[in-house]
């Protein structure tokens, strides 16, 4: 869905079903992305990352797939948890080699 | 390895007051970076800094925020004076480098609260 001011995308899952979150990204001098997870009270935690090379790469339980096409990026979570519980963001390099634009988040919850 | 840490990790102040936070950032890590995030949103670049260099402070108000890292290692983000709108958490963050093959680690974030 959409965001509004504090209004965060959400997405509701049941434990052990997959969960696919998406972004859309700007920039088209981006190329390199990386999906962070935020836990309430903690800091964002690297999930994954892909470079613009590449349309899809696999980690453990989460896979990345970019549409540069489209300006598309999108986390693929298998078997989901409820630890999987979290707001996920999608960051973007602008085509820079040190600076991360992050998008506004989706909230991801799992019910048991 | 030990994350990066902030203090104070809450901090409640009346607006007009200043108010400093502190970062120790992965050993090792040249890059340092300050950022803001605001509730329900994404963090945004406040200042970045190379060893003791800012190298990019495009972001920060500088009129009332200012940032060092005298020694390379450890950063202090102060704000004086505070106002309202400056209410968010403040990240610290760290890496080896480039962030295309260097991953970045976030503290937890000091929260601060401004009445």
């Amino acid at each position: 869905g959409e965001s509004v001011g504090l209004h965060l995308p959400t997405l509701s899952v049941q434990e052990g079903d997959n969960s696919i979150i998406n972004c859309a990204y700007s920039n088209s001098a981006s190329d390199y992305f990386i999906w962070y997870k935020q836990e309430s009270g903690k800091g964002p935690q690297f999930i994954i990352d892909i470079r613009s090379n590449m349309d899809k790469r696999q980690g453990q339980r989460v896979t990345v797939l970019l549409n540069k096409t489209v300006k598309h990026l999108s986390l693929q979570i298998a078997a989901t948890q409820p630890g999987d519980s979290a707001v996920y963001f999608c960051a973007e390099n602008g085509g820079s080699n040190y600076k991360l634009t992050f998008g506004k988040g989706t909230l991801l919850t799992v019910n048991p | 390895e030990a994350g990066v840490v902030q203090s104070p990790r809450y901090k409640i102040i009346e607006k007009k007051q200043p108010v400093a936070f502190w970062c120790n950032p992965i050993s090792g890590h040249n890059t340092l970076y300050w950022y803001r995030q605001n509730l329900g949103q994404g963090p945004e670049l406040l200042i970045r800094y190379e060893n003791e260099e800012a190298v990019d402070d495009s972001q920060l108000p500088k009129d009332r925020f200012s940032a060092e890292r005298l020694k390379g290692v450890d950063s202090t983000l102060k704000i004086q004076p505070a106002e309202l709108g400056d209410s968010a958490v403040y990240l610290c963050a760290s890496s080896r480098g480039q962030i295309s093959g260097n991953t970045i680690y976030f503290g937890e974030g000091s929260w601060l609260t401004v009445v």
